[in-house]
């Protein structure tokens, strides 16, 4: 298996520009998260679905921020419009239904400049 | 509100130092400890499950222990390919999968 795969690894836009975030979880885990990265704050949990179902968004810092998960190999994180303190390494996981670790992506590396 | 607390915020080894982090944790019924290794501009790399006071799990040079209130993670004779961030998580109790509350981890440096 290829793991979380995530793209694009580095995304600089300008501020006020729509960006899209794309993860492709591992095939057959059921559970997807999206968390966000950055120095001050670490790890901050954004959204998380099961069965491609949204569950809890009450990470999502706005309305600026929203995620889709059409069906259960891929997920959509879109900012719209971006701004400077959107900055940060934005990371995808998923998880099956037994006892192992959550299985993390790459990350993307946004700038809004 | 689960939290998680990871101490020192960094340390600096010579090879050979052995030492221990610490992961200090409040949460709502746990369902499990987790410690990861994150290496710069990479994603957290899985390491260790622990889901009761009293377990331990072994790799290599590190070992997980947990308590009731704190996990650790012993470094045995680290070298310098062990540096890393490492960041602990719980997994509150709850239906279906529930996302990991994370520390702010510990940055090692392990000098030759």
């Amino acid at each position: 298996d290829a793991g979380v795969i995530q793209s694009p690894r580095h995304e600089v836009t300008e501020m006020g520009q729509e960006v899209t975030l794309r993860c492709k979880p591992i095939s057959g885990h059921n559970s997807l998260f999206w968390y966000r990265q950055t120095m001050m704050r670490g790890l901050e949990l954004l959204i998380y679905f099961n069965n491609n179902v949204p569950i809890d968004d009450s990470g999502m810092p706005e309305d600026r921020f929203s995620a889709k998960m059409p069906n259960a190999s891929f997920s959509t994180l879109k900012i719209q419009p971006s701004e400077p303190r959107d900055s940060a390494v934005y990371f995808c996981a998923s998880s099956g239904t037994g006892r192992a670790g959550y299985t993390f992506g790459s990350g993307t590396r946004l700038t809004v400049v | 509100e689960d939290q998680v607390t990871q101490s020192p915020e960094a340390l600096r080894l010579q090879e050979g130092e052995s030492s221990s982090l610490n992961c200090s944790y409040t949460v709502s019924g746990l369902r499990g400890l987790f410690w990861y290794r994150q290496d710069p501009g990479k994603g957290p790399e899985f390491l260790f499950t622990l889901y009761s006071a009293g377990e331990e799990k072994e790799k290599e040079r590190l070992k997980a222990t947990l308590t009731k209130k704190e996990s650790f993670l012993h470094i045995t004779a680290p070298k310098p390919e062990d540096s890393a961030t490492y960041l602990c998580a719980v997994q509150p109790g709850g239906s279906g999968n529930t996302p990991l509350v994370f520390g702010k981890g510990t940055r090692l440096s392990v000098i030759a």
